[in-house]
């Protein structure tokens, strides 16, 4: 069935490294949604991309959606602690009739960044 | 700017009890949501709302759940008989758009003893 995987499950760095979470999913993508939750925190939107291709960027993070809206990346440039928490891509599955379907999370990167 | 607020924050019931988790959602949405996340684990979807009737629902949202609009402004889930597996952090959101980023509450964590 449709799914989502993402990948890594845990990544730590360094502060002032790099960060790279990839979403992948089996079927084409209408659009995916990017969150971040702090620890102890509630998921928290960031972005979505609708586009093939699509590359938005926001301060230090750049979001891409790949050419076939087969997968999707968040990357994070020189990481501070602020940046401590986990990331989810989500999208919607299942769509059918009038419903917009379930905004499925993927599994989640938790990144830690040691100062 | 505009929340999506749950209360309580936290809690705590037996086993057998029923609870109701509240949730007002941002005033000018139109789509409301349940969603829980088990210490650690993904954030899993419940249901979906729109129109005053559940547009969605996963295999989780079983007959021992149910969600209401009683007013213009609350939005709530209840779970007739809490199991202990029914121990989680319970999560509002809503959106304005049924494709749309969602806005999420600050979540109750409820433990089933």
């Amino acid at each position: 069935g449709q799914q989502v995987m993402q990948i890594p499950q845990y990544q730590h760095v360094q502060e002032g490294e790099d960060f790279t979470t990839y979403c992948n999913s089996s079927t084409t993508l209408s659009n995916i949604q990017w969150y971040k939750q702090r620890p102890g925190g509630h998921p928290v939107f960031l972005i979505q991309l609708v586009k093939s291709g699509e590359v938005k960027k926001q301060k230090r993070l750049t979001f891409q959606f790949g050419e076939a809206k087969k997968n999707s990346s968040l990357h994070i440039t020189a990481t501070q602690t602020t940046d401590v928490g986990t990331y989810f891509c989500a999208v919607f599955l299942n769509a059918g009739g009038t419903s917009y379907g379930k905004l499925t999370f993927g599994q989640g990167t938790i990144l830690t960044v040691h100062p | 700017e505009p929340e999506v607020t749950q209360t309580p924050s936290h809690q705590v019931t037996q086993m057998g009890q029923e609870v109701i988790l509240r949730c007002v959602p941002i005033s000018n949405h139109l789509y409301f949501y349940w969603y829980r996340q088990i210490l650690g684990q993904k954030v899993e979807f419940l249901v979906s709302f729109y129109n005053n009737e559940i547009s969605e629902k996963s295999e989780i949202f079983d007959d021992q759940f149910s969600v209401e609009r009683p007013d213009g402004s609350n939005f709530t889930l209840k779970i007739r008989s809490t199991k202990l597996e029914d121990s989680a952090m319970y999560f509002c959101a809503s959106s304005i758009r049924g494709r749309g980023g969602y806005t999420f509450g600050s979540g109750t964590r409820l433990t089933v003893v």
